[in-house]
C-alpha cells in the first residue's frame, strides 16, 4: 500500500537532548513538509522541501533542522534550542504542483520530560 | 500573504442535522481550497476540495461551496452521523510569492450529539 509513515507515534525527550523524527513516504511525492500542531490549534508550517536536496523555512523554523538526502524520506531533528517542543508533529507530501492533495501521516507526539 | 480564518471553533449538532463550517481568505489568487478531517490522534484525511473555476461540489452528504466574489467557501454536511466527529480544516492554496503552500484555518471541532 502506499502512504506516508512517521515514527515513532509517541516520543519521550529530555531538556536539552535532540531528537530526530521519522517520515518516510513511498507514493513518488516531490514535495514534503513537516508541521506542528498544539491543542487546540491549526497547523504550523516547520519546514517543507519540494525536491531532493532542497529544503525551505516555514514559519516556525527556529529550533528544527531537516535534511532531504532521498527523494522519500524527510527527517525532521527537535534540537535543544525549540524552547517549547512539546506537540504532536505531522508530516505531509504531495506531488508538489499547485492545486494538489497533501497527504499526512499519523503523527508524532512528542513530550519533554 | 494569504490568510484563513474559519468559524467556528466549536460546532454542536444533534445527529440527523445538518452542520456548515465557513472560512474566509484573503488572496484573491488562491484558487485551491481542500477540506481535512482529523480524527484524534491521527493525521488529517482530505474529505473534499474545490477549485476556483467551480462554485460548489457535492460528494455523498458533503459540499462545499466558493464564492470567490466575497472570498468565502463553507463546508456542509448533512444527516451528520456520530462518526462525523471531528475537527475539520479548511486550506487555501497560495500563490507563487508564497511557493504554492497550503494556508490553513485554525480548525473547527464538530460534536454529533446522539
Amino acid at each position: 500500500d502506499g502512504g506516508i509513515t512517521q515514527s515513532p507515534k509517541y516520543l519521550f525527550r529530555k531538556e536539552g537532548q535532540n531528537v530526530t523524527l521519522s517520515c518516510e513516504q513511498n507514493l513518488n511525492h516531490d514535495a514534503m513538509y513537516w508541521y506542528r500542531q498544539d491543542p487546540g490549534q491549526g497547523l504550523r508550517l516547520i519546514y517543507y522541501s519540494q525536491i531532493v536536496n532542497d529544503f525551505q523555512k516555514g514559519d516556525i523554523a527556529e529550533g528544527y533542522s531537516v535534511s532531504r538526502e532521498k527523494k522519500e524520506s524527510f527527517p525532521l531533528t527537535v534540537t535543544s534550542a525549540q524552547k517549547n517542543p512539546t506537540a504532536f508533529y505531522l508530516c505531509a507530501s504531495s506531488r508538489g504542483q499547485p492545486n494538489t492533495e497533501a497527504f499526512f501521516g499519523q503523527g508524532t507526539r512528542l513530550t519533554v520530560v | 500573504g494569504e490568510n484563513v480564518e474559519q468559524h467556528p471553533s466549536t460546532l454542536s449538532v444533534q445527529e440527523g442535522d445538518s452542520a456548515v463550517i465557513k472560512c474566509t481568505y484573503s488572496d484573491s489568487a488562491s484558487n485551491y481550497f481542500p477540506w481535512y478531517k482529523q480524527e484524534l490522534g491521527k493525521g488529517p484525511q482530505l474529505i473534499i476540495d474545490i477549485r476556483s473555476n467551480v462554485g460548489e461540489k457535492k460528494d455523498q452528504r458533503i459540499a462545499v461551496t466558493l464564492n470567490k466574489t466575497a472570498k468565502h467557501f463553507s463546508l456542509h454536511i448533512t444527516e451528520t452521523q456520530p462518526e462525523d466527529s471531528a475537527v475539520y480544516f479548511c486550506a487555501a492554496r497560495g500563490d507563487i510569492d508564497s511557493n504554492y503552500q497550503l494556508i490553513w484555518g485554525a480548525g473547527t471541532k464538530l460534536i454529533i450529539k446522539p
